[in-house]
């Protein structure tokens, strides 16, 4: 089984600085990483993802994750943080398995940036 | 960028009554899949779908849950007599053959009252 641990259930960040949302995970087999955001009263969006090849993985409004196989990490960070950017965050796993894939979700993460 | 879209958004209903929650899947999917969002909590799995079957189901997922696909592109979630915890967002999904990425659609807010 696998299952996902998220340390931070509130991270509060003044704007302009950097932030790290951690996240950990277990697995018995080779796995998928996701960080999905969710913003308030909307749906799951996919902000970034692993799944083979380089370990830093980078989503377009300029978030990064390191996927680090030894500390079975994946922790999300920005070096420079918006107003727009507060939201929660949904760390993910998903195990390998043909076009099946059953994700399991950490418990979030809210990011309350400060202005 | 193709997308899982879900409908309603939004539905109120009292307890008791049955609700479907539907869905069209990304059309080449293969796939299909429900999650639960309780307000303030995780997201949890409910059950997943692959050839006009149930391939997985959660704990979650008892008698009062059906699922279905009556015509080749919509995916529905049925409760069969709601209850006050059955208030959630509920999450449709889809992937395809290469599996490698799970699409998920807006939910759909769900209030029992």
């Amino acid at each position: 089984a696998q299952s996902v641990t998220q340390l931070d259930s509130q991270v509060p960040v003044f704007e302009e600085a950097p932030v790290e949302l951690r996240c950990n995970y277990s697995s018995s087999v080779s796995v998928y990483l996701f960080w999905y955001v969710q913003y308030p009263n909307q749906g799951l969006q996919l902000l970034l993802k692993y799944l083979s090849g380089s370990t830093l993985v980078e989503s377009i409004n300029g978030f990064e994750a390191e996927f680090n196989k030894s500390q079975t990490s994946f922790h999300l960070r920005k070096p420079s943080v918006h107003i727009s950017d507060t939201a929660e965050y949904f760390c993910a796993v998903s195990e390998r398995s043909g076009g099946y894939q059953k994700v399991t979700f950490g418990i979030g993460t809210k990011l309350q940036v400060i202005p | 960028e193709p997308e899982v879209t879900q409908t309603p958004s939004h539905q109120v209903t009292q307890m008791g009554q049955e609700v479907i929650l539907r869905c069209v899947p990304i059309s080449n999917h293969l796939y299909f899949y429900w999650y639960r969002q309780i307000l303030g909590q995780k997201v949890e799995f409910l059950v997943s779908f692959y050839n006009n079957e149930i391939s997985e189901k959660s704990e979650i997922f008892d008698d009062q849950f059906s699922v279905e696909r009556p015509d080749g592109s919509n995916f529905t979630l049925k409760i069969r007599s709601t209850k006050l915890e059955d208030s959630a967002m509920y999450f449709c999904a889809s992937t395809g053959t290469e599996g490698n990425t799970i699409y998920f659609g807006e939910g759909s807010w769900l209030t029992v009252v």
